[in-house]
């Protein structure tokens, strides 16, 4: 039971490149997030998907784009990086959309952009 | 404005030692309040949750108080060990049943436990 995983851990990008953050779970999940974490500040939302099929904007939703492929994956893309990009980048997922549901989280993605 | 403060910004102590970190946060309304820790290089993990009701919630050597009349939380770690080192991160839902866009991040404390 892996819980969240995210691929890759480490990317350098150029500004003006695309990318896409991978993220996955396997504890039958049905919402998903996307976070970031810059020094300094609380992680934020960026984009989640209450169910399959769903997303939504959080609160810095600009610059980016999501897919939920599945139940399972739930995807971030960059697609046209600039150096405010800049950060680490945390999936979570919990069972549902109760206040009481803990969310977990993926290891991250630590995104340079250059 | 929804916000979470906690106090302090970082804070170093030996091992063995016991310390508290401070929450304040000014969201309304209020749900429930998670502490995480979160390692250096790994995601958050959810250490406790407390509820309106709750006053106190103990998890091995953490435990949680909560003043909701005051809108206050603490974590006190008894006799702290290494692996205590990590950041610890306060987080306020303010929603009813919804979805995470009601959830408010504090900054964090870093803690270093040092021999």
């Amino acid at each position: 039971n892996a819980g969240v995983t995210q691929t890759p851990k480490f990317q350098v990008l150029k500004t003006g490149q695309s990318m896409t953050l991978q993220c996955a779970q396997d504890m039958n999940h049905n919402s998903m997030y996307w976070y970031r974490q810059d020094p300094g500040m609380g992680l934020r939302l960026i984009y989640y998907s209450a169910s399959e099929g769903t997303t939504d904007k959080g609160e810095v939703p600009n610059g980016y784009n999501v897919s939920r492929l599945n139940k399972r994956e739930f995807s971030l893309r960059l697609e046209s990086a600039a150096p405010s990009q800049t950060s680490v980048y945390f999936c979570a997922s919990r069972s549902g959309n109760s206040p009481d549901y803990e969310q977990f989280f993926g290891p991250g993605t630590r995104l340079t952009v250059l | 404005k929804n916000q979470v403060e906690q106090s302090p910004q970082s804070l170093i102590i030996l091992e063995g030692k016991n310390c508290t970190l401070q929450c304040n946060y000014t969201v309304s309304p209020f749900s429930n309040l998670r502490w995480y820790k979160q390692d250096t290089g790994r995601g958050p993990v959810s250490l406790t949750i407390m509820t309106f009701s709750e006053n106190t919630k103990s998890n091995r050597r953490y435990t949680a108080t909560l003043d909701a009349d005051t809108k206050q939380s603490s974590l006190h770690i008894t006799a702290s060990q290494l692996s205590d080192s990590a950041s610890y991160i306060c987080v306020v839902n303010r929603g009813d049943t919804g979805t995470a866009s009601k959830l408010t991040f504090g900054t964090g404390t870093r803690l270093q436990v040092t021999l």
